[in-house]
């Protein structure tokens, strides 16, 4: 089966920076991605990463490490719009299409 | 463009009811799917379909049907609505290779029964 593992909630303060972590089991594995959900809204996509190493975008960055099964999400300048839930989810299986969700970890910035 | 469409956004049904959640997408993406999400239980994949004419079924399918008739369209049916079915659900489409498999998903559809 699959699995992924994720803090259910963390709280950082405005211009902090916050690092969320995934670790995941599957049978087959094409890459780990980060979405984003604000409440009541549909989920984002954030980031992909099918290769080890750090991806950045703006203030976020994403990081695999394949031989760990283990990826982050690192937002940096925290702004009090970055309150949502986050998402680690991988593409694995039979079907290249699957995405599998983790529990999601809920963000909270603080003035 | 519209991307993904759901409709509706809201819907409230009796224990038994049957219904269906409409899914739409002008992407001409071919994999498509419906997740349920819960408090506390992230989302769930219940059925997927990789193309026209092709469906499969995801972790929690019991209870719910689908077609793919179309590219476009992707369309979830409830046979006989349960209080468990209570839920949050959101189609999302993609295409299904390799690269930057960013998926895209629509607004969700609020359904509660009772």
């Amino acid at each position: 089966g699959q699995s992924l593992e994720q803090p259910s909630e963390v709280t950082a303060v405005e211009g902090a920076i916050v690092q969320i972590n995934c670790t995941y089991q599957t049978s087959g594995f094409y890459g780990l991605s980060w979405y984003q959900q604000h409440d009541g809204g549909a989920p984002t996509f954030l980031s992909y990463n099918a290769l080890d190493g750090l991806e950045e975008t703006g203030r976020f960055s994403s990081f695999l490490s394949r031989s760990d099964s283990y990826g982050y999400l690192l937002l940096q300048e925290l702004q009090m719009k970055d309150s949502a839930s986050y998402f680690c989810a991988v593409r694995s299986g039979g079907s290249q299409g699957n995405l599998i969700f983790g529990k999601g970890t809920k963000l909270s910035v603080k003035p | 463009n519209a991307g993904v469409t759901q409709t509706p956004k809201f819907q409230v049904l009796k224990t038994g009811q049957s219904m269906t959640l409409q899914c739409a997408q002008d992407m001409n993406h071919e994999y498509m799917s419906w997740y349920r999400q819960d408090p506390g239980m992230g989302l769930r994949l219940i059925h997927y379909s990789v193309g026209a004419g092709i469906t499969d079924q995801g972790e929690v399918p019991n209870g719910y049907n689908v077609s793919r008739s179309t590219t476009e369209d992707f369309p979830l049916r409830l046979l006989s609505a349960a209080p468990s079915q209570t839920s949050v659900y959101f189609c999302a489409s993609s295409s299904p290779t390799g690269m930057n498999t960013e998926a895209f998903f629509g607004q969700g559809t609020r359904l509660t029964v009772v």
